[in-house]
């Protein structure tokens, strides 16, 4: 069964700063998924990633996939208050359909 | 392109009663959906998966008597909750994947949620 693990659930941090979420699967997949939540509000797709090495950025987030570490990561740099939201990652269910597992979800708090 | 809607985006109901919520792909065709229920501050548990013409493929531990979906069309799906309770409060979120400005896709594009608050 695959398990998705984000840690850290909660991050509180300084407008400026860098910091790291990080999303472990447990079993192997080729596709894994970030995505944004507002409250009170639907996903956001931010990054799909496909393939092992596979890097990518956007403004001041940046997503990287290690398919043998079965470890991806999404680095904030220079964090700003319009960051502040619930981030998930999702990663494909092999078989039965492709369905997606998501992880519990960090909730990103960046304070003026 | 790729957008999916949902209708209504939220609802108030008596408990025992039965709420219908539609999921729409407005500009592609979906040949797969999917609902996803969200508690408050907790992430999205898949409930059900449905391809369009056949019946839903449900998960471990949903009721497929209580939450009945239809996805009768390549471009609606639709989930009634019914004889519900407040239990059932929840976020209720629907995606599509199918065939996007002519390729098959399997990415998901999600609908904007339906809030569901039973009395």
């Amino acid at each position: 069964e695959l398990k998705v693990e984000q840690n850290p659930l909660f991050l509180s941090m300084q407008e400026g700063k860098n910091y790291t979420i990080y999303c472990n699967y447990s079993t192997t997949s080729d596709r894994l998924y970030w995505y944004r939540q507002d409250p009170g509000k639907s996903l956001e797709s931010l990054f799909v990633l496909l393939s092992n090495g596979a890097v990518k950025q956007e403004g001041r987030l940046m997503a990287s996939l290690d398919t043998k570490a079965r470890l991806s990561t999404l680095h904030i740099t220079a964090a700003v208050h319009d960051l502040s939201a619930t981030y998930f990652c999702a990663v494909v269910r092999r078989g039965g359909g492709n369905k997606l597992v998501f992880g519990a979800g960090t909730i990103l708090r960046v304070k003026s | 392109g790729a957008v999916v809607s949902q209708h209504p985006s939220w609802v108030i109901c008596k408990s025992g009663t039965s709420v219908k919520i539609e999921c729409r792909s407005l500009d592609f065709q979906a040949t797969t959906m999917f609902w996803y229920r969200q508690f408050p501050k907790q992430s999205l548990m898949l409930m059900a998966t449905s391809n369009e013409g056949s019946k839903a493929t449900y998960e471990q531990g949903v009721e497929k008597d209580k939450f009945l979906i239809n996805h009768a069309s390549l471009t609606l799906s639709t989930l009634t909750v019914t004889s519900a309770h407040p239990e059932d409060s929840s976020f209720y979120i629907c995606s599509a994947r199918g065939v996007v400005r002519g390729h098959n896709t399997d990415t998901q594009y999600f609908g904007p949620g339906t809030r569901l608050t039973v009395l």
